[in-house]
């Protein structure tokens, strides 16, 4: 069965300091992945999708940016955290057109964010 | 342009009533989909239901359906009997096949009254 982590749970930044969080997919191949943020109460934002190794579509300009070293490996990174970064991030993965499952996306447990 | 609308921010519903959550949407592609998702406090993103646009009937998910309109770009989500733990956050999603992203709408908070 498919299974999706993320890492770290939770996380406590500074203003000014790096980020790096981690999403990883298993039990499948060539998964289309996204990266999700939702502020306090609020909706999610779409902020990178892939649809494969190295190929990263960014929906919101802004100091983030994300990549996929591996096929099931979906990373989201900064070098510098702002306040408005705050939030809890989602990771989520979809079956490629096609597949049996195509019509479902699942999620990650999410990463919540707090930059100090 | 928003591509998701789902215009009632917040709900209050007596117990074991029929709840109907709203959700346009607006798209050019003649191929996507439409998704709904439960998010409790806990913060976990509960997939519910799907709508192919091709779809002919209505989804259908034990308490949950998925009212398609598509002519007026409409895919309500219908919860018959309402329970106390379908309480929490709902989201309205779409995929638009062209480009394989999944948009989601602001989300409507529904309260279930005992």
């Amino acid at each position: 069965s498919q299974t999706i982590h993320q890492w770290p749970a939770t996380l406590v930044q500074p203003v000014g300091s790096p980020l790096s969080l981690e999403c990883t997919v298993e039990g499948t191949s060539n998964p289309n992945l996204y990266w999700y943020r939702q502020a306090a109460g609020r909706g999610l934002q779409l902020l990178f999708y892939s649809v494969g190794i190295g190929q990263i579509s960014s929906e919101v300009p802004q100091n983030l940016s994300a990549s996929r070293p591996q096929d099931r490996q979906f990373i989201l990174s900064s070098k510098k955290l702002l306040l408005s970064d705050s939030g809890f991030y989602l990771c989520a993965w979809s079956p490629l057109p096609g597949r049996r499952t195509y019509n479902e996306q699942f999620f990650g447990p999410g990463t919540r964010l707090t930059v100090l | 342009a928003q591509k998701i609308t789902q215009t009632q921010p917040g709900m209050f519903v007596q117990e074991k009533e029929a709840v109907t959550l709203d959700c346009t949407y607006d798209t050019s592609d003649p191929s996507y989909g439409l998704f709904w998702y439960k998010q409790p406090s806990s913060g976990e993103m509960i997939f519910l239901i799907y709508q192919g646009s091709y779809d002919q009937q209505n989804a259908t998910e034990g308490r949950y359906s998925l009212n398609f309109q598509k002519a007026r770009k409409s895919a309500n989500l219908v919860i018959s009997a309402s329970q106390l733990g379908d309480s929490a956050m709902y989201f309205c999603a779409m995929r638009e096949l062209r480009d394989d992203k999944i948009i989601f709408g602001k989300g409507t908070r529904l309260h279930i009254l005992p």
